[in-house]
């Protein structure tokens, strides 16, 4: 099991840039989720998908990040046009169907850094 | 409002020595509580998860603690190693209307462990 793989491991991009990171997560896991993290607000959840479906999009911050999830193995989320205040390390994770009794299992993150 | 409050924010001990951590939450209606490791640079890691009838749960030398009475959580590290140095997240789902399972995050413990 290669667990939740997110790409890529470091990003950094200039202002105004469009930026997508993807996620791959665990193969019979039906829930994924996004989250960013700032050493100023911790973990926020930004949207969360059940059989990519999405089901709660209100952590989004605002119109210019979009995520997809088109089928079980793979997932988006992107950020057009891309603000320095949008740095930060973002998160994948996945679960199984239920109960989360086992937990989420997160990947290892995308640093964005925005200049 | 769902919320998980942490405490200390930061936590310094000899190497050998125990400590606790404290985690009050609000999130309603509670389904269960998880204590969440991660380490520097890598996505959070799973410790222990507990549901509304469980008071304790150990893994190794992880103790947490549930008091759904008063919404506290305590996770109690024993004979600290070097290797617990790494931020704890205290980590509180509840049920949502549609049936999906929304976690509320802490900011975290920062725990550094001297030799």
């Amino acid at each position: 099991d290669a667990g939740v793989i997110q790409s890529p491991r470091h990003e950094v991009t200039e202002m105004g840039q469009e930026v997508t990171l993807r996620c791959k997560p665990i193969s019979g896991h039906n829930s994924l989720f996004w989250y960013r993290q700032t050493m100023m607000r911790g973990l926020e959840l930004l949207i969360y998908f059940n059989n990519n479906v999405p089901i709660d999009d209100s952590g989004m911050p605002e119109d210019r990040f979009s995520a997809k999830m088109p089928n079980a193995s793979f997932s988006t989320l992107k950020i057009q046009p891309s603000e320095p205040r949008d740095s930060a390390v973002y998160f994948c994770a996945s679960s199984r169907p239920g109960p989360p009794l086992h937990g989420y299992t997160f990947g290892s993150g995308t640093r964005l850094t925005v200049v | 409002k769902n919320q998980v409050e942490q405490s200390p924010q930061s936590l310094i001990i000899l190497e050998g020595k125990n400590c606790t951590l404290q985690c009050n939450y609000t999130v309603s209606p509670f389904s269960n509580l998880r204590w969440y490791k991660q380490d520097t640079g890598r996505g959070p890691v799973s410790l222990t998860i507990m549901t509304f009838s469980e008071n304790t749960k150990s893994n190794g030398r992880y103790t947490a603690t549930l008091d759904a009475d008063t919404k506290q959580s305590s996770l109690h590290i024993t004979a600290s190693q070097l290797s617990d140095s790494a931020s704890y997240i205290c980590v509180v789902s509840r049920l949502s209307s549609g049936g999906s399972y929304i976690p509320t995050f802490g900011r975290g413990t920062s725990l550094i462990v001297h030799p």
